[in-house]
């Protein structure tokens, strides 16, 4: 089983949806990173998170440590959305070392 | 500020040659990981670097290997291609090792013939 799960896998949504991705990992953290991936390959961080919740104009992100649990909330969903969305986390004492889930294919339709 | 830059972008080689890349991390970043993504493996970690001290490695075997220089600046190497190798490789740069936000390079795509 892998340490970070992902669901869903793939996700089709129309213009203006909110959209939820969901994490969950069975590993201790030390803060746990959303990332954004587009066509081409380039990668960007979208948040890290230890506790709580963080919020980035259309986009928030919270998780829950207890229950080894983080959520990507998008509102008012675009088109140019569309992306892989991926979750991965920082084990406890490794360092800079991210342990990556499999990543949510999201196509936001116009 | 710039952000990560690596060279090359492209690359094709063959089985059995060796290949350098090279990440030059965004100004004042100390911190390097490399990354290998494939369709069926998905993200995977190489290496951690940080002031030119290896400090983490993920399972890859001994052909896999990397450095950090004085100014950050990281290259990997991968000897003896296999055509398994085919992936796009990227880094990610951070201010500080561990709980830092990482900062990913456009990736260099290697295709192994």
């Amino acid at each position: 089983k892998n340490e970070v799960e992902q669901s869903p896998q793939n996700l089709t949504a129309q213009e203006g949806e909110f959209i939820t991705i969901n994490c969950s990992y069975s590993v201790g953290i030390s803060a746990l990173h959303w990332l954004q991936q587009h066509p081409g390959g380039g990668i960007v961080s979208l948040f890290m998170l230890s506790s709580g919740k963080k919020k980035h104009g259309r986009l928030i992100a919270t998780i829950n440590i207890q229950e080894k649990h983080s959520s990507l909330h998008i509102t008012a969903s675009h088109p140019r959305d569309s992306a892989v969305y991926i979750c991965a986390v920082l084990k406890e004492t490794s360092g800079s070392r991210l342990t990556f889930g499999e990543g949510t294919q999201l196509t936001v339709n116009p | 500020k710039a952000g990560v830059t690596q060279t090359p972008r492209y690359l094709i080689k063959t089985r059995g040659q060796q290949v350098t890349l090279s990440c030059s991390p965004i100004s004042g970043h100390r911190s390097v990981s490399w990354y290998q993504q494939t369709p069926g493996q998905g993200l995977q970690f190489l290496f951690e670097y940080f002031s030119e001290t290896q400090r983490n490695k993920g399972n890859f075997p001994g052909r896999f290997s990397g450095r950090q220089f004085s100014n950050s600046r990281s290259e990997m190497n991968v000897s003896t291609l296999e055509l398994g190798d085919s992936a796009l490789y990227l880094c990610a740069s951070s201010l500080a090792a561990g709980v830092d936000t990482q900062y990913f390079g456009p990736g260099t795509r290697l295709t192994v013939l």
